[in-house]
């Protein structure tokens, strides 16, 4: 069975740009949960979606937003993008919402220069 | 909400040296995971263990759920073990993330 797959691996983009992030879930997962990793922040909590639906929302500012499609493939968006978004962008799938056993995909490392 | 807090932050070992890593975590959890961050960023699962007891080959995991924590025990480290290895909590909530232990194995 095919992983998490995520895409770009890697993107630079400018301060003010925006980003789309893409993430496929392992077949048969419905839930998809985002979390963003800096050196000083680590690993937090960005959003979850499960059946098309934001479960919870991590403590980001609204710049940042996701969706989730029918075929449980999820996209997040970063608007207007600042120095301190530089990142890697982690998705991870789960067969159901809650968080549980959680299946992580290679992530996207977000330059913003 | 739930704090989690990893002990030690920093290992280095002999390659062939055993090693554990601990896990205290705040408030109940019904859900517990250890992972592996190799050297690309990939985050890879080790144990899925809200409670209990579980092994796979060098690796082995312990949960005691009502002590508040957890216990991942490498033997026989091998230079491929290094990365940093999490721990992450919930309770049908998102997954709260340790710091991290870093591991380095040294040949």
């Amino acid at each position: 069975k095919a992983g998490v797959t995520q895409t770009p691996r890697y993107l630079i983009k400018t301060r003010g740009q925006q980003v789309t992030l893409s993430c496929s879930p392992i077949s048969g997962h419905r839930s998809v949960s985002w979390y963003q990793q800096t050196p000083g922040q680590g690993l937090q909590f960005l959003f979850e979606y499960f059946s098309e639906t934001q479960r919870n929302k991590g403590n980001f500012p609204g710049r940042f937003s996701g969706r989730q499609f029918s075929n449980s493939r999820s996209e997040m968006n970063v608007s207007t993008l600042e120095l301190g978004d530089s990142a890697l962008y982690l998705c991870a799938s789960s067969l159901e919402a809650g968080g549980f056993e959680q299946y992580f995909g290679p992530g996207t490392r977000l330059t913003v220069t | 909400g739930i704090q989690v807090e990893q002990s030690p932050p920093d290992l280095i070992l002999q390659e062939g040296a055993n090693s554990t890593l601990r896990c205290n975590f705040s408030d109940s959890v019904n859900n517990l995971q250890w992972f592996h961050q190799n050297p690309w960023g990939q985050l890879i699962n080790l144990f899925y263990i809200p409670s209990g007891t579980k092994q796979n080959g060098r690796l082995s995991a312990t949960t005691v759920a009502t002590e508040r924590y957890s216990l991942l025990y490498i033997s026989s480290s091998q230079t491929t073990d290094s990365g940093v290895y999490f721990c992450a909590v919930g309770g049908n909530t998102p997954l709260v993330f340790g710091k991290g232990t870093r591991l380095s194995v040294i040949a």
